[in-house]
Parts: C-alpha cells; structure tokens; sequence
C-alpha cells in the first residue's frame, strides 16, 4: 500500500517556466489537498478538491493551478514559475465522513521546488 | 481566517528533560489535531482531541484541548533525541473540508 506518492522530489526550474507536480493516492480517499510549505513554517493550503471533477481554492491560489480527473489523481500546475514558488510542496489525502479519524490527512513526502 | 498560534517557534532541551508546545487560537475548533514532521517527509499524525478538555495520553506524550475549544498543548516528559522534530498543529471546523496549520514549533533534544 504506497499511501501518498509525489513526484519529482526535487526540481530546480527557471524564472517563467511551466511544470506539473504529480499527486497520486491508492487509498480511495475522495479529498486531496496541496500545501506549501516554506523554511521553518506551517503549511498554507494552495487548492483541495473533494472528489473527481470538484476543486477549489484555499488560502495562496494564486500562481497554481489543479485538476481532478479522477479519484486517484491530483496534479498541481505551475504556469509561470517565480521565486516566490520556491518552496517544499505537500500533497495529502483523506477519506470523507464524519468518524473521529476523517479528518486525517496523509501526507506524501513532498517535492523540493526552486525557482532561480 | 482562522489563525494558530504555536509557541515557543524554537525549543532546544537536553535529553531527559519535560517540555509543552502551545497551540492558541481566537477561533473554536471542532477537533485539533498534533502532526510531527521529520526533516524531507511529510507530517505524520500524533493525535486527535475532540471534546473541550480532553486529555490523550501517548507513552510520554500527553496532550490537552482546551475547554473553550480554541487552544492545545502538547507536554513531553523525558525527552529523547527521537522526539526532534517539528510539532505542527492543526484545527478542524466542523463540517468544514480544510483543515488549518499552525505555525509549528521546530524542537530539537539534545542528547
């Protein structure tokens, strides 16, 4: 059971290029979430979708942009890339319901972005 | 926007010693939750509280929902080098999809 699994890990990009984040989740969970994580900070929510076809913003949308085409799968798009993308990025998963555990996330391992 | 507050930001302590992590916000929370995160993984769940004034106790952890429902603490007693890390809160709003981090506080024990 891989759980969350991210790729790349690591990506150097430079000023105005393009490139997707990759999310995928094995665990039939319907919501997905993107988070940003900078230097020795919380994390900010970019987008979350609560199931297939559904997505929306968090709290830093600006710059990103997400799909759900299916359940397994939530990519996060980055168009014109800029150093204040520059960051660690978390994609995370839970499944729906009202239990004491719903609100679990689970995180992958995350992908190191630099923007120079 | 609901804001969480983490203090102290930095605690450096020796091996063996008891430390408390806050958690405080203006905001009532229906649950919040503790995640610890190692350096390059992501965050991993510790606990869940639910009810004000819930108290869970994991090994040497022990951690606490405020009665108000707006802040938590995290004590650890005798802390081993295992437990560095950094301690990430998180509150849920009932009926609500996202949940809301706080700031962290990075703990590092020194053996």
């Amino acid at each position: 059971n891989a759980g969350v699994t991210q790729t790349p890990k690591f990506r150097i990009l430079k000023i105005g290029q393009s490139m997707t984040l990759q999310c995928t989740q094995d665990m039939n969970h319907n919501y997905m979430y993107w988070y940003r994580q900078d230097p020795g900070m919380g994390l900010k929510l970019i987008y979350y979708s609560v199931g297939a076809g559904i997505t929306d913003k968090g709290e830093v949308p600006n710059g990103y942009n997400v799909s759900r085409s299916t359940t397994e799968d939530f990519p996060l798009r980055l168009e014109l890339a800029a150093p204040s993308q520059t960051s660690v990025y978390f994609c995370a998963s839970r499944r729906t319901g009202d239990h004491s555990g719903a609100n679990v996330l689970t995180f992958g391992a995350g992908s190191r972005l630099t923007v120079l | 926007t609901q804001l969480l507050e983490q203090s102290p930001q930095f605690l450096s302590i020796q091996e063996g010693e008891n430390l408390t992590v806050y958690c405080n916000s203006s905001s009532v929370f229906s649950s919040l939750q503790w995640y610890r995160q190692e350096p390059g993984e992501g965050p991993v769940l510790l606990v869940t509280v639910v009810t004000g004034g819930e108290v869970k106790k994991l090994k040497r952890l022990t951690f606490q929902f405020g009665d108000a429902r707006k802040d938590s603490s995290l004590h650890i007693t005798a802390a081993q080098p295992g437990d560095t890390g950094l301690y990430l809160c998180a509150g849920g709003a009932g009926g609500n999809e996202k949940l809301t981090f706080g700031t962290g506080t990075r703990l590092t024990i020194i053996p």
